[in-house]
């Protein structure tokens, strides 16, 4: 089974702060990579497809980068709105699918 | 316009069977490369994949709760039923089921239900 690890847990940032998280992943998942937002009490949202391919309807401040193992999700400029949960996700075609533990971007 | 919307028992019993529906609108289960699946959270805690099942009836499962889980599929009524066995108070969680499409990630979920186990 292919396992995914998340840093950090927990991230500390202001409004306008450049925030990034790693996903990594155990074996090679190739750009099988998802990103999503989670606000409480409320779905996952799409953000990030094939580990860089953004989703429609989501703002350009979100990029997504990396391959094989590594992946990182960039917020570049951090707004209110972004305080949420972040959770990767691998997919590797036709196979099983796996979350991250997730990382709480939380106002500094 | 994609929805969907899970329904189901807020409370079950341990050792009772669960069984879930999820039934969506905006597409079809029997269009090439289209998937639903299921996706738990227990209070607080991370998102885990349970099963999905596509198109052409192929079935995938988490390895760790395999033999607990059936997911099934009727096109006609445009609906998904996860069924799963032996509940306990660990699977206390939010049941959220989600749309695939060409095998791609979940890009629309339903609003999720709160499934408690307890005697």
């Amino acid at each position: 089974d292919i396992q995914m690890t998340q840093s950090p847990s927990t991230l500390s940032a202001s409004v306008g702060d450049r925030v990034t998280i790693t996903c990594r992943a155990s074996q090679s998942i190739s750009s099988w990579l998802a990103w999503y937002q989670q606000k409480p009490g409320k779905a996952p949202k799409l953000l990030i497809y094939k580990a860089s391919s953004l989703e429609s309807g989501v703002p350009s401040r979100f990029s997504g980068s990396g391959s094989g193992t590594e992946f990182t999700l960039t917020i570049s400029s951090l707004q209110p709105d972004d305080f949420a949960t972040y959770y990767c996700q691998q997919y590797n075609s036709y196979s099983l699918l796996t979350f991250g533990p997730g990382t709480k971007v939380e106002i500094k | 316009q994609i929805t969907l919307k899970e329904s189901g028992p807020t409370l079950v019993k341990p050792t009772q069977t669960l069984t879930l529906t999820c039934t969506f609108s905006g597409f079809s289960l029997s269009t090439s490369g289209v998937g639903v699946g299921w996706i738990r959270q227990p209070p607080g805690k991370a998102l885990e994949w349970l099963a999905l099942i596509y198109w052409d009836d192929d079935k995938r499962y988490s390895p760790s709760l395999r033999s607990r889980l059936t997911i099934t599929k009727d096109t006609s009524k445009n609906q998904v039923v996860l069924t799963m066995t032996n509940m306990d108070p660990v699977d206390t969680a939010t049941y959220f089921c989600a749309h695939s499409d060409d095998y791609d990630p979940f890009d629309y979920w339903g609003q999720g239900t709160l499934v408690t186990v307890s005697s």
